[in-house]
C-alpha cells in the first residue's frame, strides 16, 4: 500500500536558519504530493503541491521538488521565522481525483526560536 | 467567504454515548472526507464520500458512521462501539472527479474527549 515517511521532530532551529524537512513516499502509481501546515489547535492548510515528476511547488518562501528517482518531496526554506513554528505534514494522493483520501506522514513539529 | 466549518470546536461526552460531529462546506465540492488525528500517528482516513447519497469506508471505519444527504453536509457519528474515540477529528472536501489532481481543503477540526 501507499505510505509516507517524514522526519519526526521536534525540529528546533534559530530564526533565519535554513530548513529542510525530509519526506519520502511509497506508491504503486504516479501520486500527487502535498505539504500541509497545521498551527496549534487548528485544521490543516495547504502549503504547496506538485502533481508530476520534477515539478516544484512553492509558497511563502517554502519549496519542494517532486523527485521520482528518489521518491522524495523534501520541504525547504532559506530563512525561517518564528511564525513558521507549526506541524508540517507530507501527504500523497495516488488516484488522480484524490477520491480515496490522502495518505499522510506522521508530521514534523518545527520550533523556531528567536 | 467560502470554506469548511466544523462544530463544535471542543466536545465532551461520557463513555457509551453516541456523538455526532458536524461538517459543512459551501465550496460546491462533490467529495468530502473525515480523518482522525492522534498524537504521533498523523491523520488516518475514516470515511469519504464522492457524491451525495454515497460514501465509502476508509482505513479505520469501525465504530463510526456517516451520511451524505446533502452536498454541503457530511456529519460523522462516533458510536459507542468505537473503542478509543478521544481524538482530533478533521473534515475535508475536494472538487472531486476521478481524473482531477485534487487538493483537499480542511476544516478547523473538532476535539472530542470521552470521559
Amino acid at each position: 500500500g501507499n505510505s509516507v515517511t517524514q522526519m519526526e521532530g521536534p525540529v528546533t532551529l534559530s530564526e533565519e536558519a535554513f530548513l529542510t524537512i525530509n519526506c519520502t513516499y511509497t506508491a504503486t502509481g504516479y501520486p500527487s504530493l502535498f505539504w500541509y501546515v497545521q498551527y496549534p489547535g487548528e485544521g490543516l492548510q495547504l502549503l504547496l503541491k506538485a502533481t508530476k515528476a520534477d515539478d516544484k511547488g512553492s509558497n511563502k518562501g517554502f519549496e519542494a521538488t517532486y523527485r521520482k528517482e528518489t521518491t522524495s518531496f523534501h520541504l525547504e526554506k532559506g530563512s525561517v521565522q518564528v511564525s513558521d513554528s507549526a506541524v508540517y505534514l507530507c501527504a500523497l494522493s495516488e488516484k488522480g481525483g484524490g477520491a480515496d483520501g490522502l495518505t499522510f506522514g506522521k508530521g514534523t513539529h518545527l520550533i523556531i526560536q528567536p | 467567504d467560502g470554506g469548511i466549518t466544523q462544530s463544535p470546536k471542543y466536545l465532551f461526552r461520557k463513555e457509551g454515548q453516541n456523538v455526532t460531529l458536524s461538517c459543512e462546506q459551501n465550496l460546491n465540492h462533490d467529495a468530502m472526507y473525515w480523518y482522525r488525528q492522534d498524537p504521533g500517528q498523523g491523520l488516518r482516513l475514516i470515511y469519504y464520500s464522492q457524491i451525495v447519497n454515497d460514501f465509502q469506508k476508509g482505513d479505520i471505519a469501525e465504530g463510526y458512521s456517516v451520511s451524505r444527504e446533502k452536498k454541503e453536509s457530511f456529519p460523522l457519528t462516533v458510536t459507542s462501539a468505537q473503542k478509543n474515540p478521544t481524538a482530533f477529528y478533521l473534515c475535508a472536501s475536494s472538487v472531486g472527479g476521478a481524473l482531477s489532481t485534487d487538493t483537499q481543503y480542511f476544516g478547523p477540526g473538532t476535539r472530542l474527549t470521552v470521559l
